[in-house]
């Protein structure tokens, strides 16, 4: 059973456009919800979380948009640049006590074109 | 500060060998989580580990895979008589706390012939 999901494997932008990745999950306990960004042959990077109670939480040329009645969370980058390029996970988790415990959808591969 | 530190970075057993994949938390970092990225697929987690004790395994596989996280040196992923379906990156991530963020490791890269 996916709890999180990731239905788009790639996406390509061009630099200096939008970057729009979504992520859709089920479980209505997950009360906090991160962003991982993981290039090939390294570990995933925190990049940006956002607290169930937000609906918005902005950071830099990051965005995370949590929308909790449609269960819908989406990052934006703007502007793109090809440094992005890399593995987006979307994960989530339950409870503030257990921070290292998440579940990770299966992520989206950005392409950001010069 | 030295972040989380994995080895061995790749891996290659044979069918039926026994792997051990080490991990040294963040200095200060005394909670330990484990987890498995099979090909074209997220992260899955594993186990949550504080100093010498499992409090969470609940992704643990039944047979064969044991963890542990003892007062003095790493943490320990074994795996025993290993199989194809094994072959994965292991990722392991550290936390000061239960409620601080985590940070991950660079990966072990299994692989079983």
């Amino acid at each position: 059973d996916q709890q999180v999901k990731q239905n788009s494997p790639s996406l390509s932008v061009q630099e200096g456009r939008i970057s729009i990745l979504n992520c859709d999950y089920t479980n209505s306990m997950f009360d906090y919800f991160l962003w991982y960004k993981k290039y090939p042959a390294e570990g995933p990077t925190f990049l940006i979380s956002i607290s169930s109670i937000k609906d918005k939480n902005e950071d830099g040329r990051f965005t995370v948009f949590l929308n909790k009645s449609a269960k819908h969370l989406s990052l934006h980058i703007v502007p793109s640049q090809p440094g992005d390029s890399a593995v987006y996970f979307c994960a989530a988790r339950v409870g503030s006590s257990n921070t290292g415990k998440l579940i990770f959808g299966q992520g989206t591969t950005l392409q950001v074109k010069p | 500060n030295a972040g989380v530190m994995q080895n061995p970075r790749h891996l290659v057993r044979r069918r039926g060998q026994e792997a051990r994949l080490r991990c040294s938390p963040m200095k200060g970092h005394s909670h330990v989580y484990w987890y498995r990225q099979l090909p074209e697929e997220g992260l899955k987690f594993m186990v949550y580990l504080q100093k010498e004790n499992i409090i969470d395994e609940s992704g643990m596989p039944k047979e064969r895979f044991s963890a542990e996280f003892p007062k003095e040196g790493p943490s320990i992923l074994r795996i025993q008589q290993v199989v194809r379906g094994d072959s994965a990156a292991y990722f392991c991530a550290s936390s000061k706390n239960s409620d601080t963020e985590a940070f991950f490791g660079q990966g072990t890269r299994l692989t079983v012939v």
